[in-house]
């Protein structure tokens, strides 16, 4: 079982939509957790991070854990064609604060 | 600021052949990283280097070596490169939680 999962998608929304972005972990003991967003051809960038101790609001993304069920989502309001990338998922284990475990990444399409 | 710089940024080898994946940043920050990108498998870690002097194995390091030349380069070398190690390689350095990364280099072993 891989560590950190996501659903390759492509998830197609229209514009103005809500897209729901959910990843799964295996460490129960993660306490950090990462959401990045790689655009074609490009380096991924940091969209937030959250702790284990709460939900994060900033601007139009939500990140959200679920500690019991152990998953994590980012969840995008009123979208736009630009947010058309590949997002993804990482996670800081327990046994180490240096190394962030990513999963492969969720491919989202937004429709103008 | 130049942030994280990678060179080269393309790079076609034959099977057996050397090079050394440089890397540097000039925000201070204390741990860098290398990383591989393959279609479907997201990023995986080859080396880290938590600080100047030291270096530690990632998930996938086998066929690779690492300098931590000084606080702010960390250079990626592929001693007798294989096709298997065809990818985009990022290096990354992280400033409290969040990892800036580089513009990659694509490399190609035929």
């Amino acid at each position: 079982q891989k560590e950190v999962e996501q659903n390759s998608g492509p998830l197609s929304v229209p514009e103005g939509a809500i897209a729901s972005l959910n990843c799964t972990y295996s460490d129960r003991g993660s306490q950090s957790f990462f959401w990045y967003r790689q655009y074609s051809g490009k380096s991924p960038e940091l969209i937030m991070f959250i702790y284990s101790n709460g939900d994060k609001e900033d601007g139009r993304f939500t990140a959200q854990l679920n500690k019991a069920s152990q998953y994590v989502s980012l969840l995008i309001r009123d979208s736009q064609p630009s947010d058309s990338a590949t997002y993804l998922c990482a996670v800081i284990g327990m046994d180490s604060s240096y190394k962030l475990i990513f999963g492969s990444g969720t491919r989202l399409l937004v429709r103008p | 600021n130049a942030g994280v710089t990678q060179t080269p940024k393309f790079q076609v080898l034959k099977t057996g052949q050397s090079m050394t994946l440089q890397c540097a940043q000039d925000m201070n920050h204390n741990s860098m990283y290398w990383y591989r990108q393959d279609p479907g498998m997201g990023l995986r870690l080859i080396y880290y280097s938590a600080s100047e002097g030291t270096t530690d194995k990632g998930e996938v390091p086998n066929g690779y070596n690492v300098s931590r030349l000084n606080k702010r380069e960390f250079s990626l070398r592929l001693e007798s490169a294989a096709p298997s190690q065809t990818s985009v390689y990022f290096c990354a350095s992280i400033w409290g939680q969040t990892q800036y990364f580089g513009p990659g280099t694509r490399l190609l072993v035929l």
